[in-house]
Order: structure tokens, then C-alpha cells, then sequence
């Protein structure tokens, strides 16, 4: 149990084009989300979190207006990367938690942004 | 604000021989600490916890509050636990807490 799915794992896109991430708690509800960022061989940097049906909190430093997070269901949340540029080539990474707790935060597998 | 410190990127050791992985933690709060494990190509998952403190796949990490330490230690090293390692510190208190990793450690073990 408590699988969180990625889509897509990877992406290409070109510079001022928008991209969208998608991820999934797929067997249990999540009332919080949290989206990491992660350089190579690097630490894991907490975007935002985000609830169920309402509006995300993001960490000092990320651009809300770039980085836009939607928490629609219990079940979902998005990412959309707008704008996007060669800078934000990077691996991006969601956890669901039926809690907030750490011990309750899952992770999914991951999405690789390459902005060309 | 809370920050982890692992201080080695890399760390080689030998199969059967005694392992342990450095974390540091400051953090003004009451800390819950965490231990997570990648393997390659597979996702981040929580290898163990402080406040349970057990013993997971031979892996035990005690909280050192007058050092700020939790560092991760198996006295026998296996090939399977080849992987990159976080540390992380969880600053709860909240609806919602979050979660600060260190920067990670990527443990090889030679056969």
C-alpha cells in the first residue's frame, strides 16, 4: 500500500513553453503534498505544500507565480512549471501523507525536467 | 530555521565491515530525526526513525541531543546496502510539518 505515482517520469521541453506534473496517491487519500526539487547528487529542497482545497504554501525563495500547485482532490496534485527555462531543468519529486507527519509522507518516484 | 549536515558525499567500505554515516542536525525545536534510503533507480523511502528506535535491515541510529548527532551505523556492511542515504529532520508542531533533508550520502559497499 501507499504508492504515490509520477507522471510523466520525464520530460523535454522547450524554453517559454509550460509543463505540467502530475502526482498521484494511488491507493490511499492525501490531505497534504509536498513537492521537492532535487539537483544532481544533491539534497532534496522543499518547494511547497499544499492541502486539499486550498491554497499552497511555498518555501522562501520559490516563485508561486512560476511554480504554480494545484491540490484538487485528495488524490492528485499538480505542479506546472510555466515559463519555463534552462534553469529549471531538474528532478522533481512529490510526497503524499494522509497526516502531514513525517512518518506518514511518501514518495514518488520522480520527474525529470530537461528545458531545452 | 533548522539545517541537516552530512558531511561525507561519498563513503567506501568493505563488505562485513562496520559502517557509519555522520548527520548533524541544529534546530531550535524538540527534533524527530529520519533516516531515508534510495536505491538505484528506485524512489526515496523511509529507512527508520528516532522516536521508534529499532533496528532496520541491521541499520540502528541513536539521537545525540548534547552532540546534535544521529548518525546512521551497521556493524556489518552488506553489498545490498549500496545506496544514497538522507538524513532528514522533521520540524512538526504544525497542521503539517516539513521536512529538511541533509545534503545525502551515497554509501558503497565492495564485495
Amino acid at each position: 500500500g501507499a504508492v504515490v505515482s509520477q507522471h510523466p517520469s520525464r520530460v523535454i521541453c522547450k524554453s517559454g513553453t509550460s509543463v505540467k506534473i502530475e502526482c498521484r496517491s494511488l491507493d490511499f487519500q492525501a490531505t497534504t503534498m509536498f513537492w521537492y526539487r532535487q539537483f544532481p547528487k544533491q539534497s532534496l529542497m522543499l518547494m511547497a505544500t499544499s492541502n486539499e482545497g486550498s491554497k499552497a504554501t511555498y518555501e522562501q525563495g520559490v516563485e508561486k507565480d512560476k511554480f504554480l500547485i494545484n491540490h484538487a482532490s485528495l488524490t492528485l496534485s499538480t505542479l506546472t512549471v510555466t515559463s519555463a527555462h534552462p534553469e529549471d531543468s531538474s528532478f522533481y519529486i512529490c510526497s503524499a501523507s494522509t497526516s502531514g507527519g513525517a512518518e506518514t509522507q511518501y514518495f514518488g518516484p520522480g520527474t525529470r525536467l530537461l528545458v531545452l | 530555521a533548522q539545517r541537516v549536515t552530512q558531511p561525507e558525499k561519498l563513503l567506501s567500505v568493505f563488505k562485513g565491515a562496520p559502517v557509519e554515516l555522520k548527520c548533524n542536525y541544529s534546530y531550535s525545536g524538540s527534533p524527530e530525526l529520519f533516516w531515508y534510503v534510495q536505491y538505484s533507480r528506485q524512489r526515496l523511502q523511509l529507512l527508520l526513525r528516532h522516536i521508534s528506535r529499532e533496528s532496520i535491515k541491521g541499520f540502528t541510529a541513536d539521537l545525540n541531543k548534547g552532540e546534535t548527532s544521529f548518525h546512521l551505523k551497521k556493524p556489518f556492511a552488506q553489498e545490498e546496502d549500496s545506496a544514497m542515504y538522507y538524513c532528514a529532520l522533521f520540524a512538526g508542531g504544525t497542521s503539517y510539518g516539513k521536512l529538511t533533508f541533509g545534503q545525502g550520502t551515497i554509501l558503497t559497499v565492495h564485495p
